[in-house]
């Protein structure tokens, strides 16, 4: 598609179970970036993706977060277990290797309700 | 550590005036700069960037200016309008850094 595409836009879940969330970048970009955004708050990086590998996983939160990129395509974000703190908009955004003048494209966010 | 702030939280200005948005950064390895719009419901759209071998970069009705002795970025939207009002972040690329980091936003509202 022309942008990137991002997988359910809602999800309310209930505490305890898992999730996961989806991310379609644009076709080319090898570079894969997760956020995350409270309520009212910035962007909380998560994790980088060059291709299908994560040389940047420092922003996790804890070990019930997790993700994967195939076919240097499509990211999955996992939440385990999920807890109300959970609960946020996650932003998916990818670019062009190197990081180009127009910076990243973002999708349109994953509003995750953990109740 | 990497930071990125901003000094006015909520920015509200009349329809037809120039808004000015700033933000402090705290890295001085950081080598590009980036302005962000983010309308309610949807991601953040780039706006505008500026290289820190650049003070001043313009473009349709916006302006950035970056002073790197102070490290401070402002933004500049020239006559706003109401389809102006959203929620702006900064946000900085150090060099050899693959990721953004980005300020907590300034919510600009314009007024009719």
């Amino acid at each position: 598609g022309a942008g990137v595409s991002q997988s359910p836009s809602n999800k309310v879940t209930e505490k305890g179970k898992d999730v996961e969330l989806r991310c379609d970048p644009i076709s080319g970009h090898t570079a894969l970036y997760w956020y995350r955004q409270s309520l009212g708050q910035g962007l909380e990086f998560l994790i980088y993706f060059q291709g299908n590998s994560a040389p940047d996983k420092s922003g996790l939160p804890s070990d019930r977060f997790s993700a994967e990129r195939t076919g240097g395509s499509v990211s999955t974000l996992t939440i385990q277990r999920t807890q109300q703190e959970d609960s946020a908009v996650y932003l998916c955004a990818s670019s062009p290797f190197p990081i180009r003048g127009d910076g990243y494209t973002f999708g349109s966010g994953t509003r995750l309700t953990v109740v | 550590g990497e930071s990125v702030g901003l000094h006015l939280p909520t920015l509200s200005v009349q329809e037809g005036d120039n808004s000015i948005i700033n933000c402090a950064y705290s890295n001085s390895a950081s080598d590009y700069f980036i302005w962000y719009k983010q309308e309610s419901g949807k991601g953040p759209q780039f706006i505008i960037d500026i290289r820190s071998n650049m003070d001043k970069r313009q473009g349709q009705r916006v302006t950035v200016l970056l002073n790197k002795t102070v490290k401070h970025l402002s933004l500049q939207i020239a006559a706003t309008q109401p389809g102006d009002s959203a929620v702006y972040f900064c946000a900085e690329n150090g060099a050899g850094f693959q990721k953004l980091v980005f300020g907590t936003g300034t919510r600009l509202l314009v007024s009719p």
